[in-house]
């Protein structure tokens, strides 16, 4: 089983900073997902990637898959970027192939 | 294109009764995930179907839970009896295709057991 460990678990910023939230995973990968999550609301998939780096508007996403290590960064933060943010990773080869969820950030962005 | 729609958004129910969760996948995904969300283990995947069959339903905790997928456009999740640890926000996904696709979400039924 993938173990997926997100850190910081609490962040808090202030509008206008630079965020990073990072996901580290114990296996080998075929892809990792970041998702979001707003308060009392649904989820929504932000990136899929296997490799390098992704970008969409502020957010950028980039993994190391010799680290085992995936990042996801805010530029230019707004409060209405506060939410929990999930990683999950799913396994590469054999038949452990579920995706396997990080325990989430939650974000606060303050005005 | 309207997403993955769920009902209700809300449930509040007596333990013993019975709870039916719907889903309407987004049209032409051939997969559909159920996921079961709590404070202490966060995201878990319940059950998957592949084009209306189920292929894993490992993730069910017992037999108090069912789901079925009649069509491609509908699937529901049934907890006969509920239990206050059934207390939790039940999400639907759908995805085109299984590995590295994207999935979508629903807004999830949150589920109160009393």
């Amino acid at each position: 089983k993938n173990e997926v460990e997100q850190s910081p678990q609490n962040l808090t910023a202030q509008e206008g900073e630079f965020i990073t939230i990072n996901c580290s995973y114990s296996v080998g990968i075929s892809a990792l997902h970041w998702l979001q999550q707003h308060p009392g609301g649904g989820i929504v998939s932000l990136f899929m990637l296997s490799s390098g780096k992704k970008k969409h508007g502020r957010l950028i996403a980039t993994i190391n898959i010799q680290e085992k290590h995936s990042s996801l960064h805010i530029t230019a933060s707004h409060p209405r970027d506060s939410a929990v943010y999930i990683c999950a990773v799913r396994n590469s080869g054999g038949s452990n192939y579920k995706l396997t969820f990080g325990k989430g950030t939650l974000l606060t962005v303050n005005p | 294109d309207a997403g993955v729609i769920q009902s209700p958004r809300h449930e509040v129910t007596e333990m013993g009764q019975e709870v039916t969760l719907r889903c309407k996948p987004i049209s032409g995904h051939d997969y559909l995930f159920w996921y079961r969300q709590t404070m202490m283990r966060g995201l878990e995947l319940l059950i998957y179907f592949n084009n209306n069959v189920p292929i894993d339903d490992s993730g069910m905790p017992e037999d108090r839970f069912s789901a079925k997928m009649p069509n491609a456009s509908f699937s529901t999740l049934k907890i006969q009896p509920s239990e206050p640890r059934d207390s939790a926000v039940y999400f639907c996904a759908s995805s085109l295709g299984f590995y590295n696709s994207p999935l979508h979400f629903g807004n999830g039924t949150r589920l109160t057991v009393t």
